[in-house]
């Protein structure tokens, strides 16, 4: 099974700083078809969770312009360009290259 | 809109089965994967497998494979996951989530949550 990992596991970030998350995969996430299925989603408090990206850096409907993807291979990268307090949550990464699915531990951020 | 509704919170004995429901309207139900995904209570999401409602087919992540069975009924559109066996580390918040695309691609769609507690 493909392991996800993510760091840091917590984040602290003041309004209109940026943030960024990690995220690594034991294998490659790079299929024969030319595209690299990783996903990173938010989890707010309370809600379930929502889609923010997808194979590696395609924003999902609705989702602000602030965020964004990148990386390749086994080595992923959110980045969030001036956080606004509606971001804390928890992010996750995960990945779904061979037709089955694992998430990251996840990546708690909360506003100082 | 696209729209997954879930059936509401159960309470189960350890051994017994549970069988969650999964909604779906605002788009074609046999076009589009569903998932299953649980949370422990403070814990992070775990996949634990996909159902194609057009075919029927399945695929388990090896944990929760013996134990799960997840099926649909494409004239309700309607999925459900069915686990069995349970024991009390399978409390937890159940989602279904739809695929973003045709495919088992990743899910764009998430369903409302059901918890399941086990406890005796």
């Amino acid at each position: 099974d493909i392991v996800m990992t993510q760091t840091p596991l917590s984040l602290s970030v003041t309004p209109g700083q940026p943030a960024s998350i990690s995220c690594k995969s034991s294998q490659s996430l790079l299929h024969s078809d030319g595209k690299t299925y990783l996903y990173w989603y938010l989890q707010k408090p309370g809600q379930s969770p929502q889609l923010l990206i997808y194979e590696v850096s395609s924003r999902f409907s609705g989702v602000p312009d602030r965020f964004s993807g990148s990386g390749s291979g086994t080595d992923f990268t959110l980045k969030i360009s001036r956080v606004e307090a509606e971001d804390v949550g928890v992010y996750y990464c995960m990945q779904g290259i061979h037709l089955s699915f694992t998430f990251g531990p996840g990546t708690k951020v909360d506003i100082k | 809109q696209v729209q997954l509704v879930q059936s509401g919170a159960e309470v189960k004995k350890p051994g017994a089965s549970v069988k969650v429901s999964c909604k779906a309207s605002g788009y074609t139900f046999t076009g589009y994967y569903m998932h299953w995904v649980r949370q422990a209570p403070g814990q992070g999401l775990e996949w634990m497998g996909w159902i194609n409602p057009n075919s029927g087919g399945t695929n388990y992540a090896q944990k929760f494979q013996g134990r799960v069975t997840m099926t649909r009924d494409t004239s309700i559109s309607t999925a459900y996951m069915e686990l069995s066996r349970l024991r009390s580390d399978d409390t937890a918040v159940y989602y279904c989530a739809r695929s973003r695309v045709v495919g088992a691609t990743g899910s764009g769609y998430w369903g409302q949550g059901t918890l399941v507690t086990v406890s005796s």
